[in-house]
C-alpha cells in the first residue's frame, strides 16, 4: 500500500528550528518529485517546496532562505528542515508524492495525514 | 503573483448539481486540478488534467475547462461530498514551476 507518514511536528519558539520527516511505503521516493504543503489554521493550501527526482529543489518565495527540502533515499523518507521560525508558518504540513504532468507541471496525487507545527512563544 | 480564484462557498441540496468554478489567466496553457478535503483530514486528489478521474473517485466528480475558467462538477450531491475543494495549477511564468491552490470553495450539502 502507497502511504506517507509525516512525524517530527511541535511547539517552537519564533526564531527556532524543526525538522520535518516523511517515510514513505509502497513506492520510492527518490523516483518521483515530493513536495510539502501547509494549511494554516482555518485557511487554505500553500505550496510550501518541492525535490524534483533529480534533486533539484524548489521553495516559495514565503520560506526560501529558511527552510531546506531533502530525502535520504536508504530511508525512503522525506525532509523539512524549517529555521528561522515565524508565527505565520505556524501549519499542519502535508507531504505529498507529486505526478509529473508537462511543461514541469505536476500535481499531488498520495498525501500523509500531516503533522502540526505551532510556531509560538 | 499568479492567483487561482475559486467562490468561497456553494450550497446545492442532496441530489441536485453542484458546480465549482476556478479562474486563473494561465488555465488556457495550464492544466487544472481538483482536491477534496473534509474536516481534519488530508486533500484527496478528484480530478487531474481538467477532466481526468482517479481510480476509486464516484463517477459523479467531473471536470471540465473553457478559457480562464475550469469547472468542478458533482451530479447526483450526496451528504458525504460536503467538505472544501482547492483547484490546483502551476504558475510557469517564473525561472520555474510553482504550484498554485485556489482559495478553496467550501461546499455545503442543505
Amino acid at each position: 500500500e502507497v502511504q506517507l507518514v509525516e512525524s517530527g511536528g511541535g511547539l517552537v519558539q519564533p526564531g527556532g528550528s524543526l525538522r520535518l520527516s516523511c517515510a514513505a511505503s509502497g513506492f520510492t521516493v527518490s523516483s518521483n518529485y515530493m513536495s510539502w504543503v501547509r494549511q494554516a489554521p482555518g485557511k487554505g493550501l500553500e505550496w510550501v517546496s518541492v525535490i524534483y527526482s533529480g534533486g533539484s529543489t524548489y521553495y516559495a518565495d514565503s520560506v526560501k532562505g529558511r527552510f531546506t527540502i531533502s530525502r535520504d533515499n536508504s530511508k525512503n523518507t522525506l525532509y523539512l528542515q524549517m529555521n528561522s521560525l515565524r508565527a505565520e508558518d505556524t501549519a499542519v504540513y502535508y507531504c505529498a508524492r507529486d505526478v509529473y504532468s508537462h511543461g514541469g507541471d505536476y500535481y499531488m496525487d498520495v498525501w500523509g495525514k500531516g503533522t502540526t507545527v505551532t510556531v509560538s512563544s | 503573483s499568479y492567483e487561482l480564484t475559486q467562490p468561497p462557498s456553494v450550497s446545492v441540496s442532496p441530489g441536485q448539481t453542484a458546480r465549482i468554478t476556478c479562474s486563473g489567466d494561465a488555465l488556457p496553457k495550464q492544466y487544472a486540478y481538483w482536491y477534496q478535503q473534509k474536516p481534519g483530514q488530508a486533500p484527496v486528489l478528484v480530478i487531474y488534467k481538467d477532466s481526468e478521474r482517479p481510480s476509486g473517485i464516484p463517477e459523479r466528480f467531473s471536470g471540465s475547462s473553457s478559457g480562464t475558467t475550469v469547472t468542478l462538477t458533482i451530479s447526483g450531491v450526496q451528504a458525504e461530498d460536503e467538505a472544501d475543494y482547492y483547484c490546483q495549477s502551476a504558475d510557469s511564468s517564473g525561472t520555474y514551476p510553482q504550484v498554485v491552490f485556489g482559495g478553496g470553495t467550501k461546499l455545503t450539502v442543505l
